[in-house]
């Protein structure tokens, strides 16, 4: 079974940064698409960023492009989302999803995280 | 940017059917996604690909994509079923994973 975990939300300063981690397990080798996908209070969900299986393509959405860095370590089985710059905004809770594919392209999330809060605020 | 239109709102009563709609320009071009969230809850994945459907959702769930408009339809609705639901999509012209802004089901 695949388990993803994000951690490394927090309070935080407009203007400041956090990392984002998501750790993922039941996986022999992890060469799926995954995303970031994002919740602010009472809202929706927003797409963030994307990285594809082999972590040669990335994709931002326009709202964190040029703040907002994707990684990922295979090596660790690990996603991390870079988030500087950060605005209130930016406040939400922060998902990563993955796909049963390699490519990002057609994305669908059929694995998720229990996503981790992420403030900013003064 | 790519954008997709849900009511924000639908209500059935039990054992009735429920059809949620994913309106966009040519949308029956693209491969749809519907996911259901439920409150304090990530989201769960029952359609992928318009009408394919993971193994651990029930049959009840089913989907459509044709012109401008994706249709989840929900048969023998339950109480469980109460929840918001979004529809996705991948626009090739902005390489972005775009939502829909969610419909939240209710069971009367």
């Amino acid at each position: 079974e695949v388990q993803l975990l994000e951690s490394g939300g927090g309070l935080v300063q407009p203007g400041g940064s956090l990392r984002l981690s998501c750790a993922a397990s039941g996986l022999t080798s992890d060469t799926f698409a995954t995303s970031w996908v994002r919740q602010a209070p009472g809202k929706g969900l927003e797409w963030v960023s994307a990285i594809s299986g082999g972590g040669d393509y990335t994709y931002y959405a326009d709202s964190v492009k040029g703040r907002f860095t994707i990684s990922r370590d295979k090596s660790k089985n690990t996603l991390y989302l870079q988030m500087n710059s950060l605005r209130v905004d930016d406040t939400a809770v922060y998902y990563c999803a993955k796909d049963r594919r390699q490519q990002v392209v057609h994305f669908q999330g059929f694995f998720w995280g229990q996503g981790t809060v992420v403030t900013v605020s003064s | 940017s790519y954008v997709l239109t849900q009511p924000p709102s639908v209500s059935v009563a039990p054992g009735k059917t429920a059809k949620i709609t994913c309106g966009g320009n040519n949308i029956g071009g693209k491969g749809v996604h519907w996911y259901q969230q439920k409150p304090g809850q990530a989201p769960v994945l029952v359609i992928f690909f318009d009408t394919e459907r993971p193994s651990e959702i029930p049959e009840r769930f089913s989907g459509a994509n044709s012109g401008n408009t994706a249709t989840l339809t929900i048969n023998r609705v339950e109480a469980g079923d109460e929840a918001d639901y979004y529809c996705q999509v991948w626009d090739s012209y902005s390489d972005h994973v775009v939502f829909g802004g969610g419909t939240q089901l209710t069971v009367l």
